[in-house]
């Protein structure tokens, strides 16, 4: 079957523009993963979801961003008013459930922030 | 706060060298452990994990990993490297019982000479 993918592949803004990024996790997958992967941070989590609540987001850098999903699938990662630092891979991953069950990673987003 | 160290930033080898990728974690209890790998261009893939049991990990691609508790370590090895196994390679934990958020440690990039 389909992977995780991820879309768009690479988005490049302006500092202080608002970007979404799309992750379409696996089918009958419940949990989704976001990451971040920055030269600076290497790869760091942002939050997870397990259907579509998301009880740990505790990795999320700042209130610019935020994350929703629906209907137990899609997600969407937002970035508002961007900032150059915010310039990174984005990574989704999903998996059957949370904790034992691994990972899969999707392509990522590439995001530039000018 | 749980963490996780890779000591070879950077390994150069040649075909048919031997490779041990160094991992330790920070973490007082229990754990779950991860390889990860990331070929040019590609998607991060699983490539062992180990939750319980045998301390003596067997992946994919002739990878293997031992678990020693009392070392906090999780190292990778190889006994004989292709040029094909050129990659960016991740250790990462997640903590038993948690939400399956993984912790990533640098990352280590093999360059293995044909």
């Amino acid at each position: 079957g389909a992977g995780v993918s991820q879309s768009p592949s690479n988005k490049v803004t302006e500092k202080g523009k608002d970007v979404e990024l799309r992750c379409d996790p696996i089918s009958g997958h419940t949990a989704l993963y976001w990451y971040r992967q920055s030269l600076g941070q290497g790869l760091e989590f942002l939050i997870y979801f397990q259907g579509n609540s998301a009880p740990d987001k505790s990795g999320l850098p700042s209130d610019r961003f935020s994350a929703e999903r629906t209907g137990g699938s899609v997600s969407t990662l937002t970035i508002q008013r961007t900032q150059q630092e915010d310039s990174a891979v984005y990574l989704c991953a999903s998996s059957l459930a949370l904790s034992k069950d691994t990972q899969y990673f999707g392509p990522g987003t590439r995001l530039t922030v000018l | 706060a749980q963490s996780v160290s890779q000591h070879n930033h950077h390994v150069i080898l040649s075909e048919a060298a031997s490779l041990e990728l160094g991992c330790n974690y920070s973490y007082g209890g229990t754990v779950n452990l991860f390889w990860y790998v990331q070929y040019p261009g590609q998607h991060l893939q699983l490539l062992l994990k180990y939750f319980s049991g045998d301390p003596l990990v067997k992946g994919i691609k002739g990878f293997e990993a031992e678990f020693i508790k009392s070392k906090f370590s999780f190292n990778l090895r190889k006994p004989s490297v292709q040029w094909s196994d050129t990659a960016e390679y991740f250790c990462a934990v997640t903590a038993k019982g948690n939400t399956g958020k993984l912790i990533f440690g640098q990352g280590t990039t093999l360059q293995v000479k044909p």
